[in-house]
């Protein structure tokens, strides 16, 4: 079956240092990955996402993620965390099994605190 | 492009009553999404439909919910009877899934509170 699983329900780190959240996944064939941010009270907006080429994958805000094939991970990092990173963070890959239909199975989220 | 627009963005109801959530998808999406997002559960998907149909509704989560999209630019959720326990925030999500790689784009969400 396939899945995605963020074993991290909460992660804390100080202002200034680097952040990692974990992300594993499970997926028949080639995975399509992503990952959404979410504040408070609004929707998940999308931060980039794996398709194929370069391991390393820059998205918005100064994330990026580094997929593994190997170890079937695709942990979101930031170099150096801002306040403003706390938000509730989601992985996701595309459901190979929908047939282009574009479906996305999301992981259950982990909330990210970044302490002054 | 306005976005995914969801109404209305917040709803209080009593037990019972007719609930009905609104989407309209991004202007040329042709996959759109509803979810559930809870504490308990986190976020779920309740049905999606394809180029207005609807592919899978597995995860609503029994006959009170009913979604429709009469056409490419709307869509609806409706729960009725409404129960306490459907308070959640709602969403709505569209993608351009024939072209784009999976990308999808979320409304703001609207927000039950059954009371």
């Amino acid at each position: 079956a396939q899945s995605v699983a963020q074993p991290e329900d909460q992660v804390n780190v100080a202002e200034g240092n680097p952040l990692t959240v974990k992300c594993t996944y499970s997926v028949s064939g080639n995975p399509y990955l992503f990952w959404y941010v979410q504040y408070p009270n609004r929707g998940l907006q999308f931060l980039l996402k794996y398709i194929t080429g370069d391991n390393l994958v820059k998205g918005s805000y100064g994330f990026e993620a580094e997929f593994n094939k190997s170890q079937t991970s695709f942990h979101l990092k930031k170099p150096s965390a801002l306040v403003s990173d706390s938000a509730l963070y989601f992985c996701a890959v595309r459901d190979t099994s929908s047939s282009n239909t574009g479906k996305l199975i999301f992981g259950q989220g982990t909330t990210l605190q970044v302490k002054p | 492009d306005a976005g995914v627009i969801q109404s209305p963005r917040h709803e209080v109801t009593e037990m019972g009553q007719e609930v009905t959530l609104r989407c309209k998808p991004i202007s040329g999406h042709n996959s759109l999404f509803w979810y559930r997002q809870t504490m308990m559960r986190g976020l779920e998907l309740l049905i999606y439909f394809n180029n207005n149909v609807p592919i899978d509704d597995s995860g609503m989560p029994e006959d009170r919910f009913s979604a429709k999209m009469p056409n490419a630019s709307f869509s609806t959720l409706k729960i009725q009877p409404s129960e306490p326990r459907d308070s959640a925030v709602y969403f709505c999500a569209s993608s351009r899934s024939r072209v784009d790689t999976g990308e999808l784009f979320f409304g703001e969400g609207s927000r039950l509170t059954v009371l």
